[in-house]
């Protein structure tokens, strides 16, 4: 069975402009969380999606948004990009969302914002 | 904030030793303990998953949960230099006011093992 794959793996931006990031899940994973990850803060989360709607949602500002489409995959986008955005961004799929699932992670997009 | 605390290392061990890692966390109300371990430069990847007081064991890996002292821990038997990464502590957190529960991090330990 295929992992999680995301798309683009490296992205080099600058400041103020957006950002999409792709996210495919596992086969048969209908939840998608999407997870910051940098050297100071560690890995934090954003949002989590299941059957295309946002079931939770991290403390970031409203820069940060995503979807999900019919078929589980998700996209997640950050619009006027900041220096600080500059994280590896990663998706984890989950078979479900009830309170034991366990999720797994895509090898993530390495985003730097000059 | 519920959080979810573990020493940062570095913990440094020689090879064939055991390598105990901690994690505590601060929501009484947590049911589903997981560790991760992550490679210099790559992503998380699930080694061990827990829910239930007591040990759980897989190959060299024994999990370790706690409830009433809000602890878990990993054990790693007869470590290897290929076990050398950081290891993520992750319990899911309940959201309260919701039915959300978040999988919330720990900023892991690196481990080092030594040949």
């Amino acid at each position: 069975k295929a992992g999680v794959t995301q798309t683009p793996r490296y992205l080099i931006k600058t400041r103020g402009q957006q950002v999409t990031l792709s996210c495919s899940p596992i086969s048969g994973h209908r939840s998608v969380s999407w997870y910051q990850q940098t050297p100071g803060q560690g890995l934090q989360f954003l949002f989590e999606y299941f059957s295309e709607t946002q079931r939770n949602k991290g403390n970031f500002p409203g820069r940060f948004s995503g979807r999900q489409f019919s078929n589980s995959r998700s996209e997640m986008n950050v619009s006027t990009l900041e220096l600080g955005d500059s994280a590896l961004y990663l998706c984890a799929s989950s078979w479900n969302r009830d309170r034991g699932y366990e999720q797994y992670f895509g090898p993530g997009t390495r985003l730097t914002v000059t | 904030q519920k959080e979810v605390e573990q020493n940062s290392g570095p913990l440094s061990v020689p090879e064939g030793a055991i390598a105990s890692l901690n994690c505590t966390y601060s929501d009484r109300g947590s049911q589903s303990f997981f560790w991760y371990r992550q490679y210099s430069g790559k992503s998380p990847e699930l080694i061990m998953s827990i829910y239930s007081n007591g040990d759980k064991e897989d190959g060299r890996f024994t999990a370790q949960l706690n409830k009433a002292s809000q602890y878990v821990s990993l054990l790693i038997r007869d470590s290897q230099p290929s076990d050398s990464a950081t290891y993520l502590c992750a319990v899911n957190i309940y959201e309260s006011g919701g039915s959300n529960y978040k999988l919330t991090f720990g900023k892991g330990t690196l481990l080092t093992v030594n040949p």
